[in-house]
């Protein structure tokens, strides 16, 4: 069971906006900064959003990270086939001295 | 270019032992924190184990504390990860990846491709 809860699934049709969230608690969202990660099928997962709304280099603007709280979402705006993956929030955990991944979200583009 | 790639995974029987090597290469390798993160199949990301660059830090899950030892060559560019008294609900692909921190921020900038460990009799 995962310390941070994301929903299963998510789905829209093509140019829609889709939203991901992810629940955390205090020592780990709450304190700490949350990454987001794509993982297309059958690949590594890959670096989407740091630092909880920074974007690395080469990642479209369509994808946009929010914090607030114990909480965390990424939107997806204009929504591609292409968009079709697995996401998942990341954060350190003060209280358990590592690394913990949301459960994942799988984006199904309609 | 920035590549990591894993090798040493392959099919181990239950209580046994398998040593996982990340090859680092485009990168001043003794610079960053790696990390090992794991996927069983059908399932999601699991960090596994964190080792600072100078490896004068260790961090390990839970799920796998006192059977899995990380280390590093920075000389040689490697990354390692120990297995011991390996069981069935290890069985996953193993990603390492390179963490990058500025103060206060944290995120795994670069992934291996994996390796698979199957744990099975």
């Amino acid at each position: 069971q995962s310390v941070l809860t994301q929903p299963p699934s998510a789905s829209g049709t093509p140019g829609q906006r889709v939203t991901i969230s992810c629940s955390g608690s205090s020592y780990n969202i709450g304190s700490n900064t949350v990454n987001w990660y794509q993982q297309l099928p059958g690949t590594a997962p890959k670096l989407l959003i740091y630092s909880n709304n920074h974007w690395p280099s080469g990642v479209p603007d369509r994808f946009s990270g929010s914090k607030s709280g114990t909480s965390a979402s990424l939107a997806i705006s204009g929504l591609r086939s292409e968009d079709e993956a697995d996401y998942y929030c990341a954060a350190w955990d003060d209280s358990l001295n590592g690394y913990v991944f949301g459960s994942g979200t799988k984006v199904t583009v309609l | 270019e920035v590549q990591l790639v894993e090798s040493g995974g392959g099919l181990v029987q239950p209580g046994g032992s398998l040593r996982l090597t990340c090859a680092a290469s485009g990168f001043t390798f003794s610079s960053y924190s790696m990390n090992w993160v794991r996927q069983a199949p059908g399932k999601g990301l699991e960090w596994v184990s964190y080792i600072s660059s100078s490896s004068s830090t260790m961090y390990y899950a839970d799920s796998v504390k006192g059977r899995v030892s990380i280390s590093r060559d920075n000389a040689k560019n490697l990354l390692y990860l120990q297995m011991n008294s390996l069981r069935a609900d290890d069985t996953a692909v193993y990603y390492c990846a390179r963490e990058n921190t500025v103060v206060g921020v944290w995120y795994f900038d670069y992934w291996g491709q994996g390796s698979l460990v199957t744990v099975s009799s």
